[in-house]
């Protein structure tokens, strides 16, 4: 019974850069969260999704993050360009229910040098 | 404005003693309180909930405390073990439907010494 997917796990990428991260939720859950977690704010959420729908985006930071839900089964989050202020590890949820509890990837820890 | 806030970075104890970790919260429209565990290079695990209609969930050698009027919960690990070594976040939200965001304090080490 797989759990959240996320790739790449590890991504190093240059100032200017475009990074894209991948999330591939837990089959059945129709919500879907992605985080961020820094020294400074710790986890904090960037944007979230109800049946693929984008449901509230006020956690991102700024108009370089993007992220899509084409189907029930893959979502990315999209920065372009990186700067060195976006290294932190990112975090993508799934959950279903009532009960509410989500279930979080492994993390893809993005460095922008 | 942290609405969520885990006053404690750290937290110290000895193998078989309890552990108690606290989470204070600002925002009175919480209702659903959750605690995850996290350890190095891995993603936050899912640890034990309660709702506001409770002041107790017991799971296991895990058990949370709500006190609604203090806005205070606790998380309490009786015996504690070597393996309970990891950063312990808090979280609430409004509402039981899963569609809606969680807000995490930033969190609590415990460290368990044998």
């Amino acid at each position: 019974d797989a759990g959240v997917i996320q790739s790449p796990r590890h991504e190093v990428t240059e100032m200017g850069q475009e990074v894209t991260l991948r999330c591939k939720p837990i089959s059945g859950h129709n919500s879907l969260f992605w985080y961020r977690q820094t020294m400074m704010r710790g986890l904090e959420l960037l944007i979230y999704f109800n049946n693929n729908v984008p449901i509230d985006d006020s956690g991102m930071p700024e108009d370089r993050f993007s992220a899509k839900m084409p189907n029930a089964s893959f979502s990315t989050l999209k920065i372009q360009p990186s700067e060195p202020r976006d290294s932190a590890v990112y975090f993508c949820a799934s959950s279903s229910g009532p009960p509410p509890e989500q279930y979080f990837g492994p993390g893809t820890r993005l460095t922008v040098t | 404005d942290q609405q969520v806030k885990q006053n404690s970075p750290s937290l110290s104890v000895q193998e078989g003693r309890i552990s108690i970790l606290n989470c204070d919260y600002t925002n009175s429209m919480f209702d659903y309180f959750l605690w995850y565990k996290k350890y190095p290079a891995e993603g936050p695990t899912f640890l034990i909930s309660i709702s506001s209609i409770k002041d107790k969930n017991e799971d296991g050698r895990f058990t949370v405390f709500l006190n609604k009027s203090a806005k205070h919960l606790s998380l309490h690990i009786v015996p504690s073990q070597p393996g309970d070594s990891a950063v312990y976040f808090c979280a609430a939200k409004m509402g039981n439907q899963a569609g809606t965001a969680l807000i995490f304090g930033k969190g609590t080490t415990l460290s368990v010494s044998s």
